[in-house]
């Protein structure tokens, strides 16, 4: 069936690290979305990426979308307390809903 | 601008028994969706509607789930009868039209059956 895997399921950085989480899907995706679901909270929207090997920047956070659009990136600089939560991609493959990833739970030690 | 609602926050049945949730999304937004959250696991969506109308239930267990959005605004879920594995957090969002805009997304309501 039609997946979006993420990976780390998990990670841990020091306050100040940068973290990466990567999405990646088995078939071409018609646009891809990034939320972010603080503990204990609901998801909230913070980007779409719609073309081919678009980059968006959110202060502290990259987006990227690979040129086959199956695959896609969150990279935040220097992580801050507030980072935390669980960071879902959710993929469109054009029956014109989205399908969520397995999230990333990031952690951050002070 | 008001958010999604949604009620209750948190309901605990015993298994068997029949339980109903209810959204009411942002004013003027075409598109409703009804996602089961199961701890540690992404939103699955069960059902979505545009409008009225339904666009996807492929996930919906329809031998024991229905939902309806009568004219195209609330919503209410519904689990008849409720079995174990359906603990989750059941969470509404909406969208101006479709999966090309931002969902906002619910509070959720935590289900846990016994």
């Amino acid at each position: 069936g039609q997946q979006v895997m993420q990976i780390p399921q998990y990670q841990h950085v020091q306050e100040g690290e940068d973290f990466t989480t990567y999405c990646n899907s088995s078939t071409t995706l018609s646009n891809i979305q990034w939320y972010k679901q603080r503990p204990g909270g609901h998801p909230v929207f913070l980007i779409q990426l719609v073309k081919s090997g678009e980059v968006k920047k959110q202060k502290r956070l990259t987006f990227q979308f690979g040129e086959a659009k199956k695959n896609s990136s969150l990279h935040i600089t220097a992580t801050q307390t507030t980072d935390v939560g669980t960071y879902f991609c959710a993929g469109n493959f054009g029956n014109e809903k989205l399908t969520f990833g397995t999230g990333t739970r990031l952690t951050i030690i002070p | 601008e008001a958010g999604v609602a949604q009620s209750p926050r948190y309901k605990i049945i015993e298994k068997r028994q029949s339980v109903a949730f209810w959204c009411n999304p942002i004013s003027g937004h075409a598109t409703l969706y009804w996602y089961q959250q199961i701890l540690g696991q992404g939103p699955k969506l069960l059902i979505q509607f545009q409008n009225n109308g339904v666009v996807d239930d492929s996930q919906l267990p329809k031998d024991r789930f229905s939902a309806e959005r009568l004219k195209g605004v609330d919503s209410t879920l519904k689990i008849q009868p409720a079995k174990l594995e359906d603990s989750a957090v059941y969470l509404c969002a909406s969208s101006l039209d479709g999966t090309y805009n931002e969902q906002f997304f619910g509070p959720g309501t935590r289900l846990t059956v016994l």
